[in-house]
């Protein structure tokens, strides 16, 4: 069955750096999302991507992050100047279309911050 | 600002018995519901969805009630299995209003006892 990939499992960086996680989506689907949780809390909608732009995003997702879809099958989310704040769990999900089809996760990219 | 709400953060069921999880919302915009399963160091994965146009939808050992009046939907799981056991979350979307992004409860703790 095909599944969401992210890359890495699990990334730490120094406070103030930048940092790009990774996500292949399914292949045929168009709708693409990234959504984190922060530990002990609920998962959170961050942002979605159409069409080679964002749809929607979230009042998390403010100038320090961006999306991205640089070739055909990659979709990543960069973190600009990292805050300690920013240590959670990063999931990639994507979604065939709009037809209420359910969207698919990845298994999350653990990012810490130190 | 919960608009989803699942109020037991754990349940604990014998093995061969029935498993009920509840999830509540407020929003009455949300159209489209969904209840994903979480394994340990995994992302969601999907179980099954309803849109509001219903009020039952049963897929194997998994069926999920909608009763929109009350703003309520439940997960009922029949027989319980060990491997059921998992973090539960469900989750809801206004679709007709043009969101795209799932808003999550923060989950319940499904333990299947032998």
């Amino acid at each position: 069955e095909p599944e969401v990939t992210q890359t890495p499992s699990h990334q730490v960086t120094q406070m103030g750096q930048e940092v790009i996680l990774r996500c292949v989506p399914i292949s045929n689907h168009l709708y693409f999302y990234w959504y984190r949780q922060i530990l002990g809390q609920k998962v959170e909608f961050l942002v979605s991507f159409y069409n080679n732009e964002i749809s929607e995003k979230s009042e998390i997702f403010d100038d320090q992050f961006s999306v991205e879809r640089p070739d055909g099958s990659n979709f990543t989310l960069k973190i600009r100047s990292t805050k300690l704040e920013d240590s959670a769990m990063y999931f990639c999900a994507s979604e065939q279309d709009r037809s209420n089809q359910p969207q698919h996760f990845g298994d999350g990219t653990r990012l810490s911050i130190l | 600002d919960q608009q989803v709400k699942q109020n037991s953060p754990s349940l604990s069921v014998q093995e061969g018995r029935i498993s009920i999880l509840n999830c509540d919302y407020t929003n009455s915009m949300f159209d489209y519901f969904l209840w994903y399963k979480k394994y340990p160091a995994e992302g969601p994965t999907f179980l099954i969805s309803i849109s509001s146009i219903k009020d039952k939808n049963e897929d194997g050992r998994f069926t999920v009630f909608l009763n929109k009046s009350a703003k309520h939907l439940s997960l009922h799981i029949v027989p319980s299995q060990p491997g059921d056991s998992a973090v539960y979350f469900c989750a809801a979307r206004d679709s007709g209003g043009g969101a795209d992004g799932l808003t999550f409860g923060k989950g319940t703790h499904l333990i299947i006892q032998p």
